[in-house]
């Protein structure tokens, strides 16, 4: 299986709302609601932000939200913060998506 | 609070073998499945192996099928990942991490493993 496909970078203004999408084949989504987000700072490990589509772990900012609509799924952070630059990458069951790097302008 | 830390990474030559080791504490261990994920330099994350949590059952990507054995040792808290017949397209930070329903919910701080001669 190739993985999900991502935007490789995607930037916004802080304040701002962002979307990154993540595009797979009807295979790929198999019809469930897997769906996961991961953040990741460099040289560290990965987060869980989003998961089941648009269920937020305890502890996760509401500023991030998930989506999903056919093929592809979207997460979506609102009010942009400098913390937030990190590099995001999307799940479905165990296939990873490209990875999407958010720049916060 | 979950801890999953990894080690036995290290510079291996090309066909040789390495065992990964992950120590969990914090929770209880045997009734989560457990996955290794690695990411190549520069690279995005790849799933490489996930095992129930009795061990009956071990999962791998195409690429690693044959060549990796996922393990676990419930009475130690650990899990391990036998690699061998490495490559150079091997090379890469393998992370530990707890499976909940396909939800990778906490993973260790991750082992280089750099395959090369």
């Amino acid at each position: 299986q190739s993985a999900l496909t991502q935007p490789a970078s995607v930037s916004g203004s802080p304040g701002q709302s962002i979307t990154i999408s993540c595009t797979g084949t009807s295979s790929d989504f198999g019809g469930d609601n897997y769906i996961s987000w991961y953040k990741q700072y460099p040289g560290t490990a990965p987060k869980v932000v989003i998961y089941d589509v648009n269920k937020r772990p305890s502890g996760v900012s509401n500023r991030f939200s998930g989506s999903k609509s056919g093929n592809t799924a979207s997460l979506t952070i609102s009010g942009l913060q400098a913390e937030d630059e990190a590099d995001y990458y999307c799940s479905s069951r165990r296939l990873f998506g490209g990875g999407t790097k958010l720049t916060v302008l | 609070e979950v801890q999953l830390v990894e080690s036995g990474g290290g510079l291996v030559q090309p066909g040789g073998s390495l065992r990964l080791s992950c120590a969990a504490s914090g929770f209880s261990f045997s009734p989560y499945w457990m996955s290794w994920v690695r990411q190549a330099p520069g690279k995005g994350l790849e799933w490489v192996a996930t095992i129930q949590g009795d061990g009956s059952e071990s999962y791998y990507v195409d690429s690693v099928n044959r060549r990796f054995t996922i393990s676990r040792d419930n009475a130690k808290n650990s899990l391990y990942l036998q690699m061998d017949s490495l490559r150079a397209e091997d090379t890469a930070v393998y992370y530990c991490a707890r499976e909940d329903w396909y939800r990778f919910d906490s993973w260790g701080q991750g082992t280089l493993v750099t395959v090369s001669s």
